[in-house]
């Protein structure tokens, strides 16, 4: 079984460009989580999308934002981009079955993102 | 301060060592505690999980929760070279989808 993929893997944009980042989950996983890791912050919670649906979301500015298809492909938006938007963005994909009280995230590699 | 704090080290060991990793965090809603490693370039992998208080054991490796005083912990015994790696704690409350992760600490073992 495939694992969850990134597209691009590397980014590099100037400041003020919008960037769009693609996440394929693994097949038949249905919710796509989104989460920023930088060194001086970690891995913080972006959004997490279910059945098309945002159904939780993290602190970040309206600048991030996401979507996800009918397929459950996902894509993430940085809008007006900033030096500190510079980080490595993970995709993660889970069954999320209904009733079921643990559902294991599994995280796609990445794509780092440089703004300059 | 941060919900959940994990020294990020580094911490280097001799190969056989048993290595301790930690977290602690301040939300008491938290009810899935969960270990993560990753590799360099790569994206975290799930090593153990646990819901609630307790002990979990998966071969080398022992994941304790004591939720009465916030604090988790992942043991490694007989650490290998491969086990070379950051390793990061994560948090959840219900549902277990929005997880909140510590620092992570960069574990490197000598062989």
């Amino acid at each position: 079984k495939a694992g969850v993929t990134q597209t691009p893997r590397y980014l590099i944009k100037t400041r003020g460009q919008q960037v769009t980042l693609s996440c394929s989950p693994i097949s038949g996983h249905r919710s796509v989580s989104w989460y920023q890791q930088t060194p001086g912050q970690g891995l913080q919670f972006l959004f997490e999308y279910f059945s098309e649906t945002q159904r939780n979301k993290g602190n970040f500015p309206g600048r991030f934002s996401g979507r996800q298809f009918s397929n459950s492909r996902s894509e993430m938006n940085v809008s007006t981009l900033e030096l500190g938007d510079s980080a490595l963005y993970l995709c993660a994909s889970s069954l999320r079955l209904a009733g079921s009280r643990y559902n294991e995230q599994f995280f796609g590699p990445g794509t780092r993102l440089t703004v300059l | 301060q941060k919900e959940v704090e994990q020294d990020p080290g580094p911490l280097s060991v001799p190969e056989g060592a048993i290595v301790s990793l930690n977290c602690t965090y301040s939300n008491s809603a938290f009810q899935y505690f969960m270990w993560y490693r990753q590799y360099s370039r790569k994206g975290p992998e799930l090593l153990m999980y646990t819901y609630s208080s307790g002990n979990k054991e998966d071969g080398r490796f022992t994941a304790q929760v004591d939720k009465s005083s916030k604090y988790i912990s992942l043991f490694i015994r007989d650490s290998q070279p491969s086990d070379s790696a950051t390793y990061l704690c994560a948090m959840s409350d219900s549902g277990a989808q929005k997880l909140v992760f510590g620092q992570g600490t960069r574990l490197t073992i000598n062989p």
